[in-house]
């Protein structure tokens, strides 16, 4: 499996705030990267697939970017709804892999 | 109109096998390019992919757990079934079943989610 590392691991923002997450992976993913979000007791929700294309029904303030071994989530001006853990996920060799996770908490 | 919906014991013992159901509607497993997982997420962890089956039956397994589980699918009944042999207290948290779906890239992503089921294995 490919190992991916998230950065931050945790992320104290405000309302209206640029928000970067980064992705970074020790050998090329491809262009097969996507982006979820998790709230407590809820089920992750696909936000970003191929890098950087946005999923039906999630707002434009979302977007991906990156490419080989480095990606990132940006999230132009945050909103309260926006406060959730966020997953990198890559698919390789029949296997899909997931991010430890950023978690975008009230500063 | 997607949906999934896990369901089978809430606590297990352990050495015990778990098995769990996934029930869904608004797609057919014999439709090429869908497929559906079983992901589980111990508490404050990441998501861990353990298996997948797809449209023609072929089945995928998490490398270092693939001794200890199965798939299969009722196509009749829209259901997939797991099972996990010798559950241990490390196996605990909450189990998902997904759908991975390709896109037009034609690559594949969990685009529907269950609300998940909830395992303790504890003696």
């Amino acid at each position: 499996d490919i190992q991916m590392t998230q950065s931050p691991s945790t992320l104290s923002a405000s309302v209206g705030d640029r928000v970067t997450i980064t992705c970074r992976a020790w050998q090329s993913l491809g262009g097969w990267l996507a982006w979820y979000q998790q709230k407590p007791g809820k089920a992750p929700q696909l936000l970003i697939y191929d890098a950087s294309t946005l999923e039906s029904g999630v707002p434009s303030r979302f977007s991906g970017s990156g490419s080989g071994t480095e990606f990132t989530l940006t999230i132009s001006s945050l909103q309260p709804d926006d406060f959730a853990t966020y997953y990198c996920q890559h698919y390789n060799n029949s296997s899909w892999t997931f991010g430890q996770g950023t978690n975008v908490e009230v500063k | 109109q997607v949906t999934l919906r896990e369901s089978g014991p809430a606590f297990v013992k352990p050495t015990q096998t778990l098995t769990l159901t996934c029930t869904f509607s608004g797609f057919s497993l014999s439709t090429s390019g869908v497929c559906v997982s079983w992901i589980r997420q111990s508490p404050g962890k990441a998501p861990e992919w353990l298996a997948l089956i797809d449209w023609d039956d072929d089945k995928y397994y998490r490398t270092s757990l693939k001794t200890r589980l199965t798939i299969s699918r009722d196509t009749s009944k829209n259901q997939v079934v797991l099972t996990m042999t010798n559950m241990d207290p490390v196996d605990t948290g909450t189990y998902y079943c997904a759908r991975n779906h390709r896109y037009s890239s034609g690559r594949f992503y969990f685009d529907y989610w269950g609300q998940g089921a909830l395992v303790t294995v504890s003696s």
